[in-house]
């Protein structure tokens, strides 16, 4: 079936515009999670939807970043008036919910370049 | 707060040779354990994961990994690598009762003829 997908799967900006990222989990995943990988560093968690729970935003590095999560499918990341450090590959990844076990699955990522 | 360890940041060998990635990790209880790859411009791919039972954890692409509970480790290792099996390796743990799963900073396979 299909998996995780991204889009776009590349985007330039200029420093201070908005930008938004789209996720579509595989479909029947309940649980939702946004990364970010950084040239040079793992991945780090920014965010994490578990159905109609409310997100976990523990990871969010500043409220320049916001995600949301519509009819607990499509997810969309906002970054607004984006930096420089804000460059970096930002990867989705769904899992079904139910079990303590689940695996992520995750999307190929959208590549975010800020100049 | 949990973290994972990737001492080797960077690794070479030999087509056809073994290989071992280390994997350590600094959390109370025992985490689940994960090992993905990523090919490059790919996104990860799951080659394992370790929640209990047998510490030995066979994956895909011909992958294993040892659980050493007294190390807090999760060394990745095949027997023969393959051309192919160059790409970056990230090893991450997930707490029991919790969502949130922490990576490694990966480590990057080069595989010389």
């Amino acid at each position: 079936g299909a998996g995780v997908s991204q889009s776009p799967s590349n985007k330039v900006t200029e420093k201070g515009k908005d930008v938004e990222l789209r996720c579509d989990p595989i479909s029947g995943h309940t649980a939702l999670y946004w990364y970010r990988q950084s040239l040079g560093q793992g991945l780090e968690f920014l965010i994490y939807f578990q159905g109609n729970s409310a997100p976990d935003k523990s990871g969010l590095p500043s409220d320049r970043f916001s995600a949301e999560r519509t009819g607990g499918s499509v997810s969309t990341l906002t970054i607004q008036r984006t930096q420089q450090e804000d460059s970096a590959v930002y990867l989705c990844a769904s899992s079904p919910a139910g079990t303590q076990e689940e695996t992520q699955y995750f999307g190929p990522g959208t590549r975010l370049l800020v100049l | 707060a949990q973290s994972v360890t990737q001492p080797d940041i960077h690794i070479t060998v030999s087509e056809g040779a073994s290989l071992e990635l280390r994997c350590n990790y600094s959390y109370g209880a025992t985490p689940y354990l994960f090992w993905y790859v990523q090919s490059p411009g790919q996104g990860l791919q799951l080659l394992l994961k370790y929640f209990s039972g047998d510490t030995l954890v066979q994956g895909i692409k011909g992958f294993e990994a040892e659980f050493k509970r007294s190390q807090s480790s999760f060394n990745l290792r095949k027997p023969s690598v393959h051309w192919s099996d160059a790409a970056e390796y990230f090893c991450a743990v997930r707490k029991r009762s919790y969502q949130k799963v922490t990576f490694g900073i990966g480590t990057k396979l080069q595989v010389i003829p």
